[in-house]
């Protein structure tokens, strides 16, 4: 399995509030990607990076913000969270290109009260 | 606008019998990736079909690409219990775009 890993994996946070998350590997890949799993909305991309400090909006970026400082890092932060916000949060890594195979984090439950 | 659809969305079938997921796209694209995630769990990659025509195989799911038809199939023989998941098939352009899932149920 591709090393990443995702910190905190549960967290509850209030509405307003600030929160980050955070995406780890060891693979070296160049690619990270941030996206979001809603019922009946599949999997929806936020955020993607394709180098340190190179990075670009998906789909659903509005309240999204991402940083890549090092290669095995790529934060996501919610600057000021709202109900809408609650979901699961899954972290990708692709290696040398945007359609190369995506491996997958094990995912951040986030719940915005 | 690019599109995946998937269908079925939701699949019950019982153990033993045979069935196929479909996965149509709306552009020219000939890389398509199956994944599979379990219940509360992370996704994981199953198969990349990167020509017209690939067929892969894996135990009881076998996947294949049609490029000229934009569809690709996921068959699953003989079904068996550990098989229920749900599926994606995520279509290769610039970055991945994905289908809405189809979340399968295969009964004892």
């Amino acid at each position: 399995d591709a090393g990443i890993t995702q910190s905190p994996r549960h967290k509850v946070t209030e509405t307003g509030t600030p929160v980050t998350l955070r995406c780890h590997q060891t693979e070296n890949h160049r690619y990270m990607y941030w996206y979001r799993q809603d019922p009946g909305h599949g999997l929806r991309l936020i955020h993607y990076s394709y180098g340190v400090k190179d990075t670009d909006k998906g789909e659903v970026s509005d309240g999204y913000s991402v940083s890549r400082s090092k290669t095995e890092d790529f934060l996501l932060t919610l600057e000021s969270a709202t109900s809408s916000q609650t979901s699961v949060y899954f972290c990708a890594i692709s290696g040398t290109s945007g359609t190369d195979t995506q491996y997958f984090g094990p995912g951040t439950r986030l719940t915005v009260l | 606008e690019l599109k995946v659809e998937q269908n079925p969305l939701f699949l019950s079938m019982q153990e033993g019998k045979n069935y196929t997921i479909y996965c149509n796209y709306s552009t020219t694209s000939d890389r398509l990736y199956w994944y599979r995630q379990d219940p509360g769990k992370s996704l994981e990659s199953l198969f990349v079909l990167l020509s017209n025509g690939a067929v892969k195989q894996e135990g009881r799911l076998m996947a294949s690409l049609d490029t000229k038809a934009r569809l690709s199939t996921l068959h699953i023989t003989a079904a068996v219990h550990d098989l229920s998941a749900t599926y994606f098939c995520a279509l290769a352009e610039y970055q991945l775009i994905w289908g809405a899932g189809t979340k399968l149920i295969i009964k004892p």
